[in-house]
């Protein structure tokens, strides 16, 4: 069956530096793969989406990679905020636009 | 934000009983989905929808029924509802333009408790 895996334990990191968030998959040929941002009690919000032919997307502070062949997404996050704490998740989506999603990773970045 | 609601916000039932979640939209979309979030599990996928009457199930389909009659609402019913089903739900409603996925907006949540 399809997996997702992401980091299971949180990451914290100091204010200024670089975050890199691991998003992994298995039994599954994504059409596209997107992240998100939660925070507590809200549900989730659209950061970036990366297709299947795109090797890197950017946005402000933000880069994607995607390594079909690895069947692997890189997910940073420079010069990090302690705003930026929150949890990220990673999901795949094809054709049918089924999207499903990793369990995600807690950041906290300590001022 | 995007015109996505979901109703009722907070529920606890006994188990045993019926319970149906609502999720209204108002921005014509598409596709829209019902996932359940546990701690440790991440967002897991019940059923999703690709049209009015058109469905599929998820990786956690079992104990759930789904309906969608018109394109802004998507209901979830627990036929009999058990304690395995307490959980918070979110619905999520997304498009495809032109061939070109676009984003998955999603609910403010649902916390459903099951006693």
């Amino acid at each position: 069956s399809q997996k997702i895996e992401q980091n299971s334990e949180a990451l914290n990191i100091q204010e200024g530096k670089t975050a890199t968030l691991t998003c992994n998959y298995t039994n599954y040929s994504p059409a596209y793969l997107q992240w998100y941002r939660q925070d507590p009690g809200r549900g989730p919000v659209f950061l970036l989406l990366i297709r299947e032919n795109e090797k890197e997307k950017r946005k402000e502070r933000l880069k994607v990679t995607f390594d079909t062949t690895l069947k692997q997404s890189l997910f940073h996050i420079t010069a990090s905020q302690p705003a930026d704490s929150a949890t990220y998740l990673c999901a795949l989506g094809g054709a049918t636009n089924k999207l499903i999603f990793g369990t995600g990773t807690l950041l906290a970045v300590q001022p | 934000d995007a015109g996505i609601t979901q109703s009722p916000r907070h529920k606890v039932t006994e188990t045993g009983t019926p319970v149906t979640l609502r999720c209204h939209q108002t921005e014509n979309h598409r596709y829209m989905y019902w996932y359940r979030q546990d701690p440790g599990h991440g967002l897991r996928l019940i059923h999703y929808s690709y049209g009015v009457k058109d469905t599929d199930k998820g990786e956690v389909s079992d104990g759930y029924s789904v309906s969608r009659s018109k394109t802004e609402d998507f209901l979830l019913t627990l036929e009999s509802a058990t304690s395995s089903q307490t959980s918070v739900y979110f619905c999520a409603i997304s498009e495809s333009l032109r061939q070109r996925n676009t984003e998955a907006f999603f609910g403010q949540g649902t916390r459903l408790t099951v006693v």
